[in-house]
């Protein structure tokens, strides 16, 4: 069974551009989520995806959206980068909502760095 | 406001010895705990976890210990091998927050051959 596949797995932007990152959830499983790394600030949540729609949302700007497809396909996006966006971002997929019912299986995580 | 925390930022331990590995919450909501493993260039992978119905649980050489009243929770490696060598997260739900988990800021373990 194939795990999560997240792409591009490096890539290097400007201040101000903008990125698309993409995951690929376990199949069969219907929830996304997106979490953001970075030395400082640990491991935070971004968002939820689960049948389409979003479901939970953590305390980023509104410069960070994301949406997923009928095959449960995710993809996030930020505009205007800042230098503070570059960090590892990782999807995590499970079968159903609520980590009581199933713990998270991550992607390894795309690389972005804003010069 | 950091909801759940590692104080330890890292760990060193000899090879056959106990690893523990502590972790602290502030959220009463919170109701379920897991623990992941993060090895370099690689996405974390789950561990174990447990609910705050229980105090305790165990697969393996991996047991969880939970203590609701003092909001703190530990991971105890038994025995300790040189490839658990790796970052650790202890993480945190609440029943209602979907598969939305809230992070402590991770212990790197060095077990030492």
């Amino acid at each position: 069974k194939a795990g999560v596949t997240q792409t591009p797995r490096y890539l290097i932007k400007t201040r101000g551009q903008q990125v698309t990152l993409s995951c690929s959830p376990i199949s069969g499983h219907r929830s996304v989520s997106w979490y953001q790394q970075t030395p400082g600030q640990g491991l935070q949540f971004l968002f939820e995806y689960f049948s389409e729609t979003q479901r939970n949302k953590g305390n980023f700007p509104g410069r960070f959206s994301g949406r997923q497809f009928s095959n449960s396909r995710s993809e996030m996006n930020v505009s205007t980068l800042e230098l503070g966006d570059s960090a590892l971002y990782l999807c995590a997929s499970s079968q159903r909502q609520g980590a009581a019912t199933g713990e998270l299986f991550f992607g390894e995580g795309s690389r972005l760095t804003v010069l | 406001d950091q909801q759940v925390k590692q104080n330890s930022p890292s760990l060193s331990v000899q090879e056959g010895r106990i690893s523990i590995l502590n972790c602290d919450y502030t959220n009463s909501m919170f109701d379920y705990f897991l623990w992941y493993k993060k090895y370099p260039a690689e996405g974390p992978t789950f561990l174990i976890s447990i609910s705050s119905i229980k105090d305790k649980n165990e697969d393996g050489r991996f047991t969880v210990f939970l203590n609701k009243s003092a909001k703190h929770l530990s991971l105890h490696i038994v025995p300790s091998q040189p490839g658990d060598s790796a970052v650790y997260f202890c993480a945190a739900s609440a029943d209602n927050a979907g598969n939305m988990l809230t992070f402590g800021g991770g212990t790197r373990l060095m077990v030492k051959p």
